[in-house]
């Protein structure tokens, strides 16, 4: 079936550092891949997106791109703030399908 | 994008007694919901997928008769744990399907002593 594999966390960065978190994926079809944020006590929400091979998903300084040769999704940013400490999920949902398949999170701790 | 509020946001019962969790759209009507488990420090697991008016279809493992849902309204989906134990502990969230997007609530956080 259908996963996703990322990262294990935490990854602790001190301010302005530049952040990698790796993803992978597994999929019959051809999915759109997702990053959803959480920060604490809060509840997920969508980062950014691509839908198909070579598409860039970004917003607030995060970019990833959906690389279909390496089936990969990582997500970066150039500069970290303290305000980015969360936890970064990545997922997929395949094409004209409701459910979304998470990858396990990866926290994120930016020391000022 | 879609506001999704859950009630309560934390709660402790005892073990055997039932807890309720309300999952609202405040401002979409939303048919089709989706009911999510959250361990500590892992990922979201799908319990279920409910559609208005119409009976919730679980995921493999996950037993419809200890966590019913029951989603009434276009804008309401309930989650009842019945005799609760303390493996039920858990970080449960909704999300509301709409605009071919998923939209999540805050989550509850469910204690069982």
């Amino acid at each position: 079936g259908d996963s996703v594999t990322q990262m294990e966390g935490p990854v602790t960065l001190s301010e302005e550092a530049f952040l990698t978190i790796n993803c992978t994926y597994t999929a019959t079809g051809y999915p759109s891949l997702f990053w959803y944020v959480q920060y604490p006590g809060e509840g997920l929400q969508l980062l950014l997106k691509a839908t198909k091979a070579d598409d860039k998903g970004s917003n607030k300084g995060f970019e990833a791109t959906y690389r279909k040769e390496t089936t990969s999704f990582h997500l970066e940013k150039g500069s970290v703030q303290v305000s980015d400490s969360a936890v970064y999920f990545c997922a997929l949902r395949e094409t004209g399908g409701f459910k979304t398949i998470f990858g396990a999170g990866t926290r994120l701790f930016v020391k000022a | 994008g879609a506001v999704v509020s859950q009630h309560p946001s934390w709660v402790i019962c005892k073990s055997g007694t039932s807890v309720k969790i309300e999952c609202r759209s405040l401002d979409f009507q939303a048919t089709t919901m989706f009911w999510y488990r959250q361990f500590p420090k892992q990922s979201l697991m799908l319990m279920a997928t409910s559609n208005e008016g119409s009976k919730a279809t679980y995921e493999q493992g996950v037993e419809k008769d200890k966590f019913l849902i029951n989603h009434a309204s276009l804008t309401l989906s309930t989650l009842t744990v019945t005799s609760a134990h303390p493996e039920d502990s858990s970080f449960y969230i909704c999300s509301v399907w709409g605009n071919n997007e998923q939209f999540f609530g805050p989550g509850t956080r469910l204690t069982v002593l």
